[in-house]
């Protein structure tokens, strides 16, 4: 069955760089995109892009370029997300979604906290 | 980008229907169908109801429906029971660069 598993909660200091993984399982990687996307605390979904499992390709949404990075390991079915220079507004929950939003990750808890 | 629109609470009884609605611009809900509908329950990842405007995925149940005027898409949920209470969201394909935009999220309460 399809399964999108990702990494454990983070607790990270300002300034610090986190990086959440999203291991896809079920389906071939290439076929669909990867979407990643924030939850604030006590807020609504905010679509952060995707990227091209084909090409690597990454697309940011407004407010996520800069410190955001997406990445890809096609060997082993990943997709990453990199956050650097951590702020305390980063403390969310971020999902991947599979590109069809059919399946999503379980979520990673990113607590920035000096 | 801005969000699409939708109204912070809804509520129903047992057995009744509701709708929910998702305001967009001619860039995004009005301009394709590929409007999505998402339920959150607290603590959980979502979960897809319907996408492309009115298709439901394999699983989820026939009292959930969509649909689209305009700039406005609607989910429809029929017959509410007491474990459609969760968040709802909407999304949107749009023509800017991102691809991809959510409504403000709207939770519905059953009475």
């Amino acid at each position: 069955q399809v399964q999108l598993v990702q990494s454990g909660s983070e607790l990270k200091k300002p300034g610090a760089s986190v990086k959440v993984s999203c291991k896809a399982s079920g389906y071939t990687f290439t076929s669909y995109a990867m979407n990643w996307v924030r939850q604030a605390p006590g807020q609504g979904l905010e679509w952060m892009g995707w990227i091209n499992t084909n090409t690597g390709n990454p697309t940011y949404a407004q407010g996520f370029t800069g410190r955001f990075v997406f990445s890809l390991d096609t060997s082993v079915s990943t997709a990453y997300l990199q956050i650097s220079s951590l702020k305390a507004e980063d403390t969310a929950v971020y999902y991947c979604a599979r590109g069809d939003g059919n399946y999503w990750g379980q979520g990673t808890l990113v607590t920035v906290s000096s | 980008q801005s969000a699409l629109t939708q109204p912070a609470s809804v509520s129903g009884s047992p057995g009744q229907s509701i709708t929910i609605s998702c305001t967009g611009t001619s860039s995004d809900v009005g301009g394709y169908n590929y409007v999505s509908w998402y339920q959150q329950h607290p603590g959980k990842a979502p979960k897809l109801m319907i996408y492309e405007v009115s298709n439901r995925p394999s699983g989820v149940s026939n009292r959930f429906s969509g649909s689209k005027s305009g700039n406005t898409a609607s989910l429809t949920i029929s017959g509410l029971q007491a474990e459609d209470e969760a968040d709802y969201y909407c999304s949107s394909y749009t023509s800017s660069s991102t691809l991809g935009v959510f409504g403000g999220g709207t939770k519905l309460t059953v009475l």
